[in-house]
């Protein structure tokens, strides 16, 4: 069990260029989330997906982001014109959905994108 | 909307002493909650929850109290090690809606050999 990872781990960009990240799960898993952490504060909640599926989107996921799950394996999510404010950290996190018993989340290291 | 508070950003206390990380949530819908704790350069990982139908959650040196009609929470940690030192999170959510967590803004805790 590799846990979940997460490519790259740093990105600087310059605003205005589309950047893209990539999430692995824990193998078994057949949910993966993402959320943004910003400077002194705690995660927040973005998207989430079962299996290929994305359920639920957060407010805070404006047009310019997007998330896929092609094949209900790895993720990615892409932020198109990136501005100043999108910088910040991005989690994955993923879990296994199984039955009514509490799905405990497992993180992945991170991206921290830096815009420009 | 700061659902979940933790009004603590740091905390420093001494290697064999108690720990204790406070957290207030505001939604009474909220009936389970965790702690989760990150190193530098490493995602949060997950150390220990408590559901609304329980007051006191044990894991070896590790204790989280749940006050429902304060709508507070505290994790003890007991005795604490310097390896404990970490940025703690306190998470709340529905049983029901457990993919979305609400989390506390941190508490830094230093724990001094």
């Amino acid at each position: 069990d590799t846990g979940v990872s997460q490519d790259p781990r740093h990105k600087i960009t310059k605003r205005g260029q589309n950047v893209t990240f990539r999430c692995d799960p824990i193998s078994e898993h057949n949910r993966l989330y993402w959320y943004r952490q910003t400077l002194g504060q705690g995660p927040e909640f973005l998207t989430y997906f079962q299996n290929e599926a994305q359920l639920e989107k957060s407010r805070l996921l404006s047009d310019r982001f997007s998330a896929e799950r092609p094949k209900g394996s790895f993720s990615t999510l892409e932020i198109q014109r990136t501005e100043q404010g999108d910088s910040a950290m991005y989690l994955c996190a993923s879990s296994l959905r199984s039955g009514g018993a509490w799905e405990t989340q497992y993180f992945g290291p991170g991206t921290r994108l830096l815009v420009l | 909307d700061q659902q979940v508070k933790q009004n603590s950003p740091s905390l420093s206390v001494q290697e064999g002493r108690i720990s204790i990380l406070n957290c207030d949530y505001t939604n009474s819908m909220f009936d389970y909650f965790l702690w989760y704790k990150k190193y530098p350069a490493e995602g949060p990982t997950f150390l220990i929850s408590i559901s609304s139908i329980k007051d006191k959650n044990e894991d070896g040196r590790f204790t989280v109290f749940l006050n429902k009609s304060a709508k507070h929470l505290s994790l003890h940690i007991v005795p604490s090690q310097p390896g404990d030192s970490a940025v703690y999170f306190c998470a709340a959510s529905e049983w029901h809606n457990n993919n979305d967590m609400r989390f506390g803004a941190g508490t830094r805790l230093t724990v001094k050999p």
